[in-house]
């Protein structure tokens, strides 16, 4: 079956620390994302990568950093420079659907800062 | 400023109707998704709507008025297994999506 695997399911890190997030999809899809989703709040992009060897920053950037080498794998990396890191973060990749750019999301990852 | 707002939480009880809405005001108006979200899991993608009017899709409708910048899911016929978050989400002029902060779905028996 095709699909978004996300790992590690939950993660715990303490203060000063950087942590990578995998996001691994067989979707064959070109676009990927990251989101953080916060209690209360709509879903944030992170960084999104439309294609290979190429990625933007979304609406904040600030504190994370992706790497797209392969199309099948877009790594996320929580750094100490990321004030408020604990979150629930969702990597998806996107295909057209009759005209609408659907996402496919991972089962998500939740990091928790001690 | 770019905003969507949905209710935060409804309560529904097994078998009946509920509808959820969503209005938004953005920068442009490029189609609106609805997703699914069971709590701790990923959002499963329900409806997409660009034209205004009624898509239906089996227990799920969806609804649109750009005029209005409105929209509502209705889900009939409610299961438990419908207990769930909503997220209503608009793609502005920039395709850029904008996400709202979900709907909380309680189901009773």
């Amino acid at each position: 079956d095709g699909g978004i695997t996300q790992s590690p399911k939950y993660l715990f890190r303490k203060e000063g620390q950087n942590v990578t997030l995998s996001c691994e999809q067989n979707l064959n899809h070109d676009a990927m994302y990251w989101y953080r989703q916060d209690p209360g709040q709509g879903l944030r992009l992170i960084y999104y990568s439309q294609i290979v060897n190429d990625f933007q920053k979304g609406d904040i950037a600030e504190g994370y950093s992706v790497s797209r080498e392969k199309k099948e794998s877009f790594p996320l990396t929580v750094t100490s420079a990321q004030k408020n890191p604990t979150a629930f973060y969702l990597c998806a990749s996107s295909t057209e659907l009759s005209g609408a750019n659907v996402l496919t999301f991972g089962a998500g990852s939740r990091l928790t800062v001690l | 400023g770019q905003n969507i707002d949905q209710p935060t939480e409804m309560t529904a009880t097994e078998g009946a109707i509920v509808q959820i809405n969503c209005t938004y005001q953005t920068s442009g108006f490029n189609g609106l998704f609805w997703y699914q979200q069971h709590a701790g899991e990923a959002p499963t993608f329900l409806s997409y709507n660009v034209l205004d009017g009624l898509e239906e899709k089996g227990r799920f409708s969806s609804f649109l008025s750009r005029s209005k910048g409105y929209s509502y899911l209705l889900l009939k016929e409610l299961q438990m297994k419908d207990s769930a978050s909503y997220l209503c989400a608009v793609t502005d002029s920039n395709y850029q999506l904008i996400w709202g902060a979900g709907t909380k779905l309680i189901i009773k028996p």
